[in-house]
């Protein structure tokens, strides 16, 4: 199993102005997993991150709109920039034992106004 | 057609009734499923595997038909504390480690 700290928890941000969020896991990890979870709706995949390499983002999501770093095997950060009120959702980053369990963190929700 | 197709519910149910969730999915090649569940602000969390030849786990049995392309997942002598979402996963197509999630199934049991 995996433990993972995420924050902040929630934040109340304006809208044009960045936001990032924080992931730190207790073990080391190849990948970790950003993923965006809008009222209503189901976990999206936005991005892959791999230590050492640029992440790989799913399709409708872009590296200038969801930076992300990778510095070392138990840490992650996503950035939502420039953000507007239709980034208000839930983000939750994630790990997993290969194709078996995934586990989450707290996640972190984000409302723009 | 979206790739993991779930009833969402809600399933509002009596204490101790059996209830039963369905799932299909698009992709044949789909290697790997999943139940999650994920209570109210909370994230979600692995309920159980579902395997070929099908599994139980105390109250709560998963089936996968691939044939069909469904997945099922049974709830007997419900208890109020299984209200929740209840999700279906599948590891995306061409496998590798990416999931993709239903939308979930709403449950709540009720007194």
């Amino acid at each position: 199993s995996a433990v993972i700290s995420q924050k902040p928890s929630r934040d109340i941000c304006q809208r044009g102005t960045s936001l990032t969020i924080q992931c730190q896991v207790d073990s080391q990890v190849t990948m970790m997993f950003w993923y965006r979870q809008q009222p209503g709706q189901s976990l999206t995949l936005i991005a892959t991150a791999n230590q050492g390499s640029e992440a790989t983002y799913e399709s409708g999501f872009v590296i200038d709109k969801f930076p992300i770093s990778r510095p070392n095997l138990t840490f992650s950060t996503l950035t939502v920039s420039n953000m507007s009120p239709e980034d208000s959702s839930i983000y939750l980053c994630s790990v997993q034992g290969g194709v078996t369990e995934a586990f989450f963190g707290q996640g972190t929700r984000l409302t723009v106004v | 057609r979206k790739e993991v197709e779930q009833d969402p519910g809600p399933f509002n149910v009596p204490e101790g009734a059996t209830v039963a969730f369905n799932c299909t999915y698009s992709n044949s090649a789909s290697q790997s499923f999943f139940w999650y569940r994920q209570d109210c602000r909370k994230e979600p969390k692995l309920l159980m595997s579902v395997y070929s030849s099908g599994n139980e786990d105390g109250r709560f049995t998963a089936q996968l038909n691939r044939a069909s392309q469904y997945i099922s997942l049974l709830i007997r002598d419900s208890k109020l504390s299984d209200s929740a979402t209840y999700l279906c996963v599948v590891n995306a197509a061409g496998g590798g480690n990416k999931l993709t999630f239903g939308t979930g199934t709403q449950l709540k049991v009720e007194l």
